[in-house]
């Protein structure tokens, strides 16, 4: 059974650029969640996709997107990057939408200066 | 906002057991509780997870409450390895995990 992966590893971009971060959900799951993570702090919830669609949002613009492919690996875009946005972006998949256990990939370092 | 307590640090020497309270007194009854864990810049890492009755797996034992207001992990022969941040979160398993500052665990030798 394959786990969560990422990529890149590590990126660095420059303000006012754009980022695409990508995951590859673990074998026999359909959700995937995207969780972003600053220094010193715990991961927090950008947005969850199950069977190719958005469902639910955490408080981030819209610069924010995401996709969902039929294989049910994702993408991650982040829009006119901002010095803020520097952090470690983490996926999670999850075999479903109800009481499901989210497993986390290692995460995409990004840098933005 | 996280709606667990954890204490911000524990140590524990290599070999004996880390016992970690959480706090979780606003815990509805649809709520489980879980537990992850965070090696130094790498994702977090599913230990275990629990509604009401005490569990237990190969990585550690989740101790509840009766009133299910506090739990404790219990890693019972801690490792060097077992250095990290511990996370624990009230989920319903719909959406997302609300993550707070967590307990730093630190085991010397």
């Amino acid at each position: 059974e394959t786990g969560v992966t990422q990529s890149p590893t590590h990126l660095i971009k420059t303000r006012g650029q754009q980022v695409t971060l990508r995951c590859s959900s673990q074998s026999g799951h359909n959700t995937v969640s995207w969780y972003q993570q600053a220094l010193g702090q715990g991961p927090q919830f950008i947005f969850q996709y199950y069977r190719e669609e958005e469902n639910g949002r955490g408080n981030f613009p819209p610069r924010f997107s995401g996709l969902q492919f039929p294989n049910y690996s994702s993408e991650l875009n982040v829009n006119a990057l901002e010095l803020d946005d520097s952090a470690l972006y983490l996926c999670a998949s999850s075999s479903g939408l109800r009481r499901e256990t989210q497993y986390f990939g290692p995460g995409t370092r990004l840098l933005v200066l | 906002d996280a709606k667990t307590t954890q204490p911000t640090s524990m140590d524990c020497a290599e070999g004996r057991a880390a016992n970690l309270p959480c706090n979780h007194s606003t815990i509805s009854g649809n709520e489980y509780v879980y537990w992850y864990r965070q090696i130094h810049s790498q994702g977090p890492q599913y230990i275990i997870h629990g509604l009401k009755n005490n569990e237990t797996n190969e990585m550690a034992s989740l101790i509840i409450t009766e009133d299910r207001k506090s739990s404790t992990l219990i890693l019972p022969h801690a490792t060097l390895r077992d250095t990290a941040v511990y996370y624990c979160i009230v989920y319903t398993g719909f959406q997302k995990l609300v993550f707070g500052t967590g307990t730093r665990l630190l085991v010397s030798p």
